[in-house]
């Protein structure tokens, strides 16, 4: 069993759409939660992070954290074309630990 | 948020011959720096931790005499591909944390390695 499990899509929406990413851990020892966004041939972005269980809002972007389900969502609102890209959700047992990856989501906004 | 300039972007190389990829924090120190390879439509699969001046932490099933990855100050990390073969093309990226507290890991842009 992967450590951090996502669905690789792809995932393919309409303009406007509010799209739903997710992803599931095993090990419940991790306490940091990220995004990030991989546009292609490029680096990996940083969207946010989250540390244990809550929700976290930057615009129309909002990350949940639930620990007991060890459950982990992206929400992105009004999605745009732009949007279109992998999103990587990730962990982290501490700030100084590395980071363990899901495989990625790709998403399609249609104009 | 802080920057990281990965370079080449790309690079073709003959097989048998090595390649350097540099990775640089250009705002801050970077106390610990991770090396990463891709493959298409694949996640990042780590490869190694380097702390400055110490040397580098491999993952299992990582050749490290193959690779060979030096961070002898807390800007700069290198990965040097060593005889590389055609099956080393992948797309390597480096990432960087400050260690001042934060989990947050910035990466650079990437570069694709291929291998003729």
């Amino acid at each position: 069993q992967k450590e951090v499990e996502q669905d690789p899509g792809p995932l393919s929406v309409p303009e406007g759409a509010i799209v739903s990413l997710n992803c599931t851990y095993s090990n419940s020892a991790f306490q940091y939660f990220m995004w990030y966004r991989q546009y292609s041939r490029k680096g990996p972005e940083l969207l946010m992070y989250t540390y244990s269980s809550g929700n976290k809002e930057d615009g129309r972007f909002t990350a949940q954290v639930d620990k007991s389900s060890k459950y982990i969502s992206l929400f992105i609102r009004d999605s745009q074309p732009s949007d279109s890209a992998t999103y990587l959700c990730a962990t982290q047992m501490d700030s100084s630990y590395k980071l363990i990856f899901g495989s990625g989501t790709r998403l399609l906004v249609r104009p | 948020g802080a920057v990281v300039s990965q370079h080449p972007s790309w690079v073709i190389c003959k097989s048998g011959t090595s390649v350097k990829i540099e990775c640089r924090s250009l705002d801050f120190q970077a106390t610990t720096m991770f090396w990463y390879r891709q493959f298409p439509k694949q996640s990042l699969m780590l490869m190694a931790t380097s702390n400055e001046g110490s040397k580098a932490t491999y993952e299992q099933g990582v050749e490290k005499d193959k690779f060979l990855i030096n961070h002898a100050s807390l800007t700069l990390s290198t990965l040097t591909v060593t005889s590389a073969h055609p099956e080393d093309s992948s797309f390597y990226i480096c990432s960087a944390t400050s260690g001042t507290g934060g989990p947050e890991a910035f990466f650079g842009q990437g570069t694709r390695l291929t291998v003729v």
